[in-house]
């Protein structure tokens, strides 16, 4: 079974920052990994698909990279409406179940 | 506007039952496999099961294996979870998703979540 882990837990970032998150998948799970946004109250919003790829309607300044076991999730230039938590999720072909890592939170400074 | 809307969550003692709801809309619903994703208290976000368009295909994690069965009714646009042998780590919120397709291309991604609804377990 893949096991995902994100770091770090906790990203405290100012608005305009740069911010930088991991998650890194026990075995290889190819290009086959996404990453969500979660708000408070919220369900989760997909935001980057099949590693790299931005989903419909997600602003430019997300963009996803990585393959095998290492991924990267940057966010340019934070804006307000950014600061949440990040989770990167992959379906394994065996067994042929999915998996999400525990998630980074990114709060303001 | 693509929604999920699920019901039939609540209170329920250890071992006991439950069967959640999602109703669908505004999508070609027997198009796409659908998921069920909980969310514990104040934690992160574990896949439960999903199922096929044509319920061939049906998966569930461990966790759950032997206990929930998952189920769709393409004529009525909605998608079930039986919950049976409920355990309190069972307590949490329950998301409907739909799987992502772009194109013609089917992807390993949820694009379309519900708002969810809360299953709690406890004496």
């Amino acid at each position: 079974e893949v096991v995902l882990t994100q770091s770090p837990a906790t990203l405290s970032l100012s608005p305009g920052e740069r911010a930088t998150l991991s998650c890194r998948a026990s075995q290889s799970v190819n290009t086959n990994l996404a990453w969500y946004q979660q708000k408070p109250g919220q369900a989760p919003r997909l935001l980057i698909y099949d590693a790299s790829n931005r989903a419909p309607g997600i602003p430019a300044r997300f963009s996803g990279s990585g393959s095998g076991t290492d991924f990267t999730l940057t966010i340019t230039s934070l804006e307000p409406a950014d600061f949440a938590v990040y989770y990167c999720q992959q379906r394994s072909n065996w067994p042929p179940i999915f998996s999400f890592g525990p998630g980074t939170k990114v709060d303001i400074k | 506007e693509v929604q999920l809307v699920e019901s039939g969550g609540g209170l329920v003692q250890p071992g006991r039952s439950l069967r959640l709801s999602c109703a669908t809309s505004g999508f070609t619903f027997d198009d796409y496999t659908m998921h069920w994703v909980r969310q514990f208290p104040g934690k992160g976000l574990e896949w439960v099961s999903s199922i096929s368009w044509n319920s061939a295909k049906i998966t569930y994690a461990d966790s759950v294996k032997g206990r929930f069965t998952i189920s769709r009714d393409n004529a009525k646009n909605s998608l079930y979870l039986q919950m049976d042998s409920l355990r309190t780590e069972d307590t949490a919120l329950y998301y409907c998703a739909k799987q992502f397709i772009l194109g013609s291309t089917r992807h390993d991604a949820f694009d379309v979540w519900g708002q969810g609804t809360v299953v709690a377990v406890s004496s």
